[in-house]
C-alpha cells in the first residue's frame, strides 16, 4: 500500500524567499505523485503531478516538483514566495496497481511574512 | 458548467434537522468521493462510489446516508447529527479508481451543527 509523509505542519518564509516543502512517499510499485493546494474554504485543486515522464515537473503559480527515487522524495519548490502562495498544501500518491485511491499526506500549511 | 460543484457552499443545521449536500461533476468521470476536513485533522476519506454502486464506507456512522443516482451525481443525507460533525465536506470525482489520474475536488460546504 501506498503512504506519504510530508515533513512539517507549517512552514513559513519571508515574501521573496525560496519556498520548500517536503514530501515522502512509500510506494511498492512505481508511484503516481501529486500535488495539491487549497485556499481558505475552497477545495483543493491541482498544482502539478508526476506520472513517469520528465523527473522536474512545473506546475501552476511557478511552483514546480522533482521526483527522486532513490529519496523516495517528491518536494515542491518555489523559487520566490509571494503572499497570494499562503495556503495548505497536500501531497498525494498513487500506484497503476487495481484500484489504488490517491493516498494525502496531512498537508502543510505555508505562512508568507511580508 | 465545468469541474466538480457543490452545493450549498455553507450549511447551518441543528441536530435534529434533515439536510441533504449535493455534489455533480460533467467531467465524465466514472468515481466519486466524500471526504470531511476538520480544523487541525487530516483529510478523512467517507465514502467511494463507482459507476453509482458503492465500493467503500470508511466506518461512517449511519447518521451520514449516502446516495448516487448516476455517476455525475453524488449526495450526502444528513440527519441527527452531533456538533463534532461540523467540518468541511468535499466532493470529488475521478475518472477511475485508480488514483492516477488524480481528483477534481469541488469548493466544499462548509457545515455547522448547532
Amino acid at each position: 500500500a501506498q503512504s506519504v509523509t510530508q515533513l512539517g505542519s507549517h512552514v513559513s518564509v519571508s515574501e521573496g524567499a525560496l519556498v520548500l516543502l517536503r514530501c515522502n512517499y512509500s510506494s511498492s510499485v512505481p508511484p503516481y505523485l501529486f500535488w495539491y493546494v487549497q485556499y481558505p474554504n475552497q477545495g483543493l485543486q491541482l498544482l502539478l503531478k508526476y506520472t513517469s515522464a520528465a523527473t522536474l515537473v512545473k506546475g501552476i503559480n511557478g511552483f514546480e516538483a522533482e521526483f527522486k527515487k532513490s529519496e523516495t522524495s517528491f518536494h515542491l519548490t518555489k523559487p520566490s514566495a509571494h503572499m497570494s502562495d499562503a495556503a495548505e498544501y497536500f501531497c498525494a500518491v498513487s500506484a497503476d496497481q487495481g484500484a489504488q485511491k490517491l493516498v494525502f499526506g496531512q498537508g502543510t500549511r505555508l505562512t508568507i511574512n511580508p | 458548467e465545468t469541474g466538480v460543484t457543490q452545493t450549498p457552499r455553507h450549511l447551518v443545521m441543528g441536530m435534529t434537522n434533515k439536510k441533504s449536500l449535493k455534489c455533480e461533476q460533467h467531467l465524465g468521470h466514472n468515481a466519486m468521493y466524500w471526504y470531511k476536513q476538520s480544523a487541525k485533522k487530516p483529510l478523512e476519506l467517507m465514502f467511494v462510489y463507482n459507476f453509482k454502486e458503492q465500493t467503500e464506507n470508511n466506518s461512517v456512522p449511519s447518521r451520514f446516508s449516502p446516495e448516487c443516482p448516476n455517476s455525475s451525481h453524488l449526495f450526502l443525507h444528513l440527519h441527527t447529527l452531533q456538533p463534532e460533525d461540523s467540518a468541511l465536506y468535499l466532493c470529488a470525482s475521478s475518472q477511475d479508481l485508480t488514483g492516477r489520474y488524480g481528483y477534481t475536488f469541488g469548493s466544499g460546504t462548509r457545515l455547522t451543527v448547532v
